[in-house]
């Protein structure tokens, strides 16, 4: 039992170029999460998914696309990377079926990336 | 927006010491969690306090709750330097928003 997978764990892009975070659960949960970390700026929610063919947009949705393949995996694709997206992502499920859950989340590993 | 804040963003304590840190938040919710992420790594979830629930236990945690001061504190009794992470709230927004909000969190360093 993996839990919450993400790859890759580190990545460097430069500007304008696109990458696909991968993020994949082995709960059988219904909710997935996308969130960036900044320095002394918390969790901010990017997209979320309720459930499989369904995503939301969260407090920061600008510039990215995700995509809920089917009910284990949810990719968070950045089309045209720029220096802002520098951050640390980190993918999130949870038992939710309506997506607006307060169950815990549990988190991935996360991945680390650049954008020159 | 961040529904909750921690405070303070830095505490230092020596090992055996307890730790308390405090969130306080803005609106109404349904719970409030506590969270740790020790450093490079990904968030665990401590535990979940319900908005009619005044203090939970956990271990050597405590979690309390004043839905009047929209506050809540957690405290970690008999510090160890494996207790060194930085900690953080999550709360909803009430109503019929469930999406969990997280504050900037308070980092712990415990001193052995």
């Amino acid at each position: 039992n993996a839990g919450v997978t993400q790859t890759p764990k580190f990545q460097v892009l430069k500007t304008g170029q696109s990458m696909t975070l991968q993020c994949a659960q082995d709960m059988n949960h219904n909710s997935m999460y996308w969130y960036r970390q900044d320095p002394g700026m918390g969790l901010r929610l990017i997209y979320y998914s309720a459930s499989e063919g369904t995503t939301d947009k969260g407090e920061v949705p600008n510039g990215y696309n995700v995509s809920r393949l089917n009910k284990r995996e949810f990719s968070l694709r950045l089309e045209s990377a720029a220096p802002s997206q520098t951050s640390v992502y980190f993918c999130a499920s949870n038992t939710g079926t309506s997506g607006r859950s307060t169950d815990t989340q549990y988190f991935g590993p996360g991945t680390r990336l650049t954008v020159l | 927006s961040q529904q909750g804040e921690e405070d303070p963003q830095a505490l230092s304590i020596q090992e055996g010491e307890n730790a308390t840190m405090n969130c306080s938040y803005k609106t109404s919710i349904n719970n409030l969690q506590w969270y740790r992420q020790n450093s490079g790594r990904g968030l665990v979830h401590l535990i979940l306090i319900r908005s009619n629930e005044r203090e939970k236990h956990s271990g050597r945690l405590r979690v309390t709750l004043d839905t009047s001061k929209k506050s809540s504190s957690l405290l970690i009794t008999a510090s160890r330097a494996a207790d060194t992470a930085s900690y953080f709230c999550a709360t909803d927004e009430g109503g019929g928003s469930y999406i969990p909000t997280f504050g900037r969190g308070t980092s712990l360093i415990v001193h052995p």
